[in-house]
């Protein structure tokens, strides 16, 4: 019952385009929702969040979007650049709860 | 000056054998965490502590025992280790009202042959 899904496994981008990193969730009760980073042979950091009552966060190149009613948020990133090549980590929370990560997506960023 | 800092940081052991990661965090936090990656690269949480005290417990067989000798520690000791018990764990912190954005150490490959 994974409750957060990550349906792409990778993506491909030129840098100085953007990146659309998508996730997908099932529990209506979730009420954070977080977006983690994650380099080879290191933890995942901290990169955005956005709480359910707004649709959109915005941080630098960093964009997320959170459509309720279709239970889907998005990461945008523009423009990309080759350091933004990592797996990314969706994550929700429910009150504050423990963190459901979903299954992280891999971006390569092309020069 | 390593926020959170885990060891070891690759553990091969056998079959049946008892082991244990440490960890350690020295950003103040007063909660504490054992995440454990799958092969299947999920993230799941399996322990939560606040102040010492055990918070989150998920379906976690009991062979694996935290334990919290204080707020910036929380280890994490395995006993008859299983094959199935093969993943990368990560330990990681946060602040008790900001439970959401939590620093993660980084991860022990554990390896049970």
């Amino acid at each position: 019952d994974q409750q957060v899904k990550q349906n792409s496994p990778s993506l491909s981008v030129q840098e100085g385009r953007i990146s659309i990193l998508n996730c997908d969730y099932t529990n209506s009760m979730f009420d954070y929702f977080l977006w983690y980073k994650k380099y080879p042979a290191e933890g995942p950091t901290f990169l955005i969040s956005i709480s359910s009552i707004k649709d959109k966060n915005e941080d630098g190149r960093f964009t997320v979007f959170l459509n309720k009613s279709a239970k889907h948020l998005s990461l945008h990133i523009v423009p990309s650049q080759p350091g933004d090549s990592a797996v990314y980590f969706c994550a929700a929370s429910e009150y504050g709860n423990k963190l459901v990560f979903g299954a992280g997506t891999i971006l390569r960023v092309k020069s | 000056d390593t926020a959170v800092s885990q060891t070891p940081k690759y553990l091969v052991t056998q079959m049946g054998n008892d082991k244990s990661i440490k960890c350690e965090q020295n950003l103040g936090h007063d909660t504490m965490y054992w995440y454990k990656q799958d092969s299947k690269k999920f993230l799941k949480i399996m322990f939560s502590y606040n102040n010492k005290e055990l918070i989150i417990n998920e379906t976690v067989p009991n062979r694996f025992s935290p334990k919290s000798p204080d707020k910036a520690h929380l280890n994490l000791h395995i006993n008859s280790l299983e094959l199935g018990d093969s993943a990368v764990y990560f330990c990681a912190s946060s602040q008790r009202d900001r439970p959401l954005k939590a620093f993660f150490g980084q991860g022990t490959r554990l390896t049970v042959v």
